[in-house]
């Protein structure tokens, strides 16, 4: 069964900074393409960062560019988002979600970052 | 970027009856590839979104088959047969014809009247 599990979210102030993980497992994590989407409070959904299965091509949402830096770890099944310069419009609950076949099949369960003074 | 747009944003609906819910890229999803990436998402109150149906049609594993997905081009829907207290929550609709990014519509919430 897949599994992602997320953590490190918390409260930090602006200007600061984060560092997200997604612990993978029931699958070869090596094979596939992963993603962080995220969620701000009553709000839809929005995507990220992208990286490919050998971390070939990364990809930032132009909201993030510059401030966030997405990585892996194939061999520890695990996946990162390094957050830097956090804004109050970062705040959201931040997933990572597998990619396959253009779409998002698997997602964890989501960990909150909240950037506040 | 693709923009998505679904409709209704909320849709109050009676249990064992059927509920619609539209979606409408601003381009033609159709990719180069002949296949069509428009996928729906179900998250329900505090949970994560769980896909649901993918190239149009496609339900995903242990999806109930009173869910389907239909549509070409540029409009789709999602459509269960009788809805369920389950089924309660938002429903995203997604392309991932056009990366990066893959855009969701703004969501629609479905509730039980």
């Amino acid at each position: 069964e897949v599994h992602l599990v997320e953590s490190g979210g918390g409260l930090v102030q602006p200007g600061g900074s984060l560092r997200l993980s997604c612990a993978a497992s029931g699958f070869t994590f090596s094979s596939y393409s992963m993603n962080w989407v995220r969620q701000a409070p009553g709000k839809g959904l929005e995507w990220v960062s992208y990286i490919s299965s050998s971390s070939s091509t990364i990809y930032y949402a132009d909201s993030v560019k510059g401030r966030f830096t997405i990585s892996r770890d194939n061999a520890k099944s695990s996946l990162y988002l390094q957050m830097n310069t956090l804004r109050a419009e970062d705040t959201a609950v931040y997933y990572c979600a597998r990619g396959s076949a253009r779409t998002y099949d698997y997602w964890g369960q989501g960990t909150l970052v909240t950037v506040s003074s | 970027d693709i923009v998505m747009t679904q409709t209704p944003l909320s849709s109050p609906v009676t249990l064992g009856q059927p509920a619609s819910i539209s979606c409408r890229s601003s381009q033609s999803l159709v990719h180069s590839d002949g296949n069509t990436y428009l996928s729906w998402l179900q998250q329900r109150p505090g949970q994560p979104p769980r896909l649901l149906i993918y190239k149009i049609s496609n339900r995903f594993s242990g999806v109930p088959d009173r869910f389907s997905g239909s549509g070409a081009g540029t409009d789709f829907t999602l459509k269960i047969s009788r809805v369920e207290a389950e089924d309660v929550g938002v429903y995203y609709c997604m392309q991932g014809t056009q990366f990066p990014p893959y855009t969701f519509g703004q969501g629609t919430k479905l509730e039980i009247k």
